[in-house]
């Protein structure tokens, strides 16, 4: 069985550019949430993709944007990156909603 | 609305003694709970989780924690520490809602001295 991956591992980028994340989920799990860890903090809820739709979302602005595939990958796109996006971006996967999550390694994003 | 409360930033404990990290809940229905553990530059692992059934939970490596609803808290424990188990630990809480929003306190960082 294959765990949760993410690409890329690190990723650095300059203040006003596009990034692209991507999670494949493990295998049976039709639910994918993404979240931003900040250094020092928890992490944080960004939106939540259950059979390809947006399912919740948490308080991040619309430049924050996803996307799951009949796969049930996901995307994660941020535009016109801000410094303050630099974090840890953590994806996981649940069957069904469910509350038990299994999280990827995580994309460590750098802008500068 | 939910949220969980994680007292100590840090915590420094000794070869072979007692892990106790806090953890204090809000949660306007009836809680899920969870510890997960991070390893420097890692994900997520989840340690344990409580879904309604037993109050006093097990899990993986030797850790435990009890419901306790009367005080809130989801204390995490392990009654002897191992070097390996220096980490960031994070209790979480999610909702009953359609939607199954994890919400992480700000971790506590266990240093286990030798």
């Amino acid at each position: 069985e294959t765990g949760v991956t993410q690409s890329p591992t690190h990723l650095i980028k300059t203040r006003g550019q596009q990034v692209t994340l991507r999670c494949s989920s493990q295998s049976g799990h039709n639910t994918v949430s993404w979240y931003q860890q900040a250094l020092g903090q928890g992490p944080q809820f960004i939106f939540q993709y259950y059979r390809e739709e947006e399912n919740g979302r948490g308080n991040f602005p619309p430049r924050f944007s996803g996307l799951q595939f009949p796969n049930y990958s996901s995307e994660l796109n941020v535009n016109a990156l801000e410094l303050d996006d630099s974090a840890l971006y953590l994806c996981a996967s649940s069957p069904d909603r469910g509350r038990e999550q299994y999280f990827g390694p995580g994309t460590r994003l750098t802008v500068t | 609305a939910q949220s969980v409360t994680q007292l100590g930033s840090h915590v420094s404990v000794s070869e072979g003694a007692l892990v106790l990290l806090r953890c204090n809940y809000s949660s306007s229905v009836p809680p899920y709970l969870f510890w997960y553990v991070q390893y420097p530059n890692q994900g997520l692992q989840l340690l344990l989780k409580y879904t309604s059934a037993a109050t006093l939970v097990k899990g993986i490596n030797g850790f435990e924690a009890e419901f306790k609803k009367s005080e809130t808290s989801f204390h995490l424990t392990k009654p002897s520490a191992h070097m390996s188990d220096a980490a960031e630990y994070f209790c979480a809480v999610t909702s009953s809602g359609g939607y199954q929003k994890v919400t992480f306190g700000t971790g506590t960082k266990l240093q286990v001295i030798p």
